[in-house]
């Protein structure tokens, strides 16, 4: 069935390093993507978000790049810091079809080490 | 910045119990929604509530389930005969808009403990 994955469960990093978070879609009509970020005790906050006429939108620390043709997410954030420790999801939904409800992948635990 | 309510943080219950997880939405927000997140799974949809009425639900969605907006601020689930396998985090959500990018602010939560 159409599903969103994460390639990686766990990634660990030291302060001050990049990280990349990646992500796999097979709903090839997703046309929306947003990345969620999740401290612990709190809820999924919005990171950023792509649409799929795009391949890459920067914000502030964060990039997001988005291949089509391998149906692949990945998040990038620049000089991680500690307080970027969170679980990450990427979330998919289809801007027409009548659902526009954001599907979610299973999350990646990032830990920055100081 | 405005964010979105949910109580209590933490229930406890027994199995067969009902509950009843409350939540206030963004006050200009007008699509709301539940997941939940067991625990060390991702977050699933389990329905969204717009204009007094459900507009979408999942498969886990079932009969045990239902939502209400009672009054005009607050949005709830209640769960009729709880199992074991509810144990979940419970989020809601809202957003402004249910179409185009469709981006949900999350609340912080409700952790269901069925015993």
């Amino acid at each position: 069935g159409e599903s969103v994955g994460l390639h990686l469960p766990t990634l660990s990093v030291q302060e001050g390093d990049n990280s990349i978070i990646n992500c796999a879609y097979s709903n090839s009509a997703s046309d929306y993507f947003i990345w969620y970020k999740q401290e612990s005790g709190k809820g999924p906050q919005f990171i950023i978000d792509i649409r799929s006429n795009m391949d890459k939108r920067q914000g502030q620390r964060v990039t997001v790049l988005l291949n089509k043709t391998v149906k692949h997410l990945s998040l990038q954030i620049a000089a991680t810091q500690p307080g970027d420790s969170a679980v990450y999801f990427c979330a998919e939904n289809p801007l027409s079809g009548g659902s526009y409800i954001p599907t979610f992948g299973r999350g990646t635990s990032l830990i920055v080490h100081p | 910045e405005p964010e979105v309510t949910q109580t209590p943080s933490h229930q406890v219950t027994q199995m067969g119990q009902e509950v009843i997880l409350r939540c206030v939405p963004i006050s200009n927000h007008l699509y709301f929604y539940w997941y939940r997140q067991i625990l060390g799974q991702k977050v699933e949809f389990l329905v969204s509530f717009y204009n007094n009425e459900i507009s979408e639900k999942s498969e886990i969605f079932d009969d045990q389930f239902s939502v209400e907006r009672p009054d005009g601020s607050n949005f709830t689930l209640k769960i009729r005969s709880t199992k074991l396998e509810d144990s979940a985090m419970y989020f809601c959500a809202s957003s402004a808009v249910d179409s185009g990018a469709n981006v949900l602010t999350f609340g912080a939560g409700s952790r269901l403990t069925v015993l």
